[in-house]
């Protein structure tokens, strides 16, 4: 099955910029799609389609994909980013097709 | 309100059976692929399975095949998923999750709260 490896935590002061990364097989020929879950939460979509932001979530949040690593970027990091995030990919020749990386804990200092 | 809410968790012991419930609300639920995403205490996110918007197909990931079975009722705009021959690695928070399925794009624009499974002795 295909593999999404994630960091597992990664620090960052408030208002600087935090860059979480997603490695996977040629990556960058996927969609990359980025959730955020906070403690006793689920989780809330917060990129799509690799760089596309739902509704509400602020323009502070980005993404980028290429070669073997997708970012999820977060600009001017606030407290209330602190959470979970996770990559997910749909992947047609793994099995399970729908494919989450590990998830990184993001600690605002 | 756009919403999915889960019930039926609750604690089982080993080979038990539960059946979970996921009642949509605020969206045509009959357009939607639907999946259930689990998350046992303290880990990552993992699908488990998912159904096609009239029930025709339905997938799996291994570990839940002949084991667990995913349905739903567009009538009641609800999603289920029945647990039989339950373990104790299937502890964990399920997740109904509301499917983005655009071939070969996939992913979750709307999550449930989720409903607790314990199974212990």
């Amino acid at each position: 099955s295909y593999v999404l490896t994630q960091p597992p935590s990664v620090s960052v002061a408030p208002g600087k910029t935090a860059r979480i990364t997603c490695g996977g097989n040629n990556i960058g020929s996927k969609s990359v799609h980025w959730y955020q879950q906070k403690p006793g939460q689920a989780p809330v979509l917060v990129i799509y389609y690799d760089s596309d932001r739902p509704s509400g979530i602020p323009e502070r949040f980005s993404g980028s994909n290429s070669g073997n690593t997708a970012t999820l970027t977060i600009s001017r990091v606030e407290a209330g980013d602190e959470a979970d995030y996770y990559c997910q990919v749909w992947d047609s020749s793994s099995d399970p097709r729908v494919v989450f990386g590990g998830g990184t804990k993001l600690t605002v200092l | 309100e756009v919403q999915l809410v889960e019930s039926g968790g609750g604690l089982v012991q080993p080979g038990g059976s539960l059946r979970l419930s996921c009642a949509a609300s605020g969206f045509t639920f009959s357009s939607y692929w639907m999946s259930w995403v689990r998350q046992a205490p303290g880990k990552g996110l993992e699908w488990v399975a998912n159904i096609k918007q009239d029930g025709s197909e339905k997938y799996y990931v291994d570990s839940v095949k002949g084991r667990f079975t995913i349905s739903r009722d567009n009538a009641k705009n609800s999603l289920y998923l029945q647990m039989n021959s339950l373990r104790a690695e299937d502890t964990a928070v399920y997740y109904c999750a509301r499917d983005v399925a655009l071939w070969p794009h996939w992913y979750f624009d709307l999550w449930g709260r989720g409903t607790l499974v314990t199974v212990s002795s």
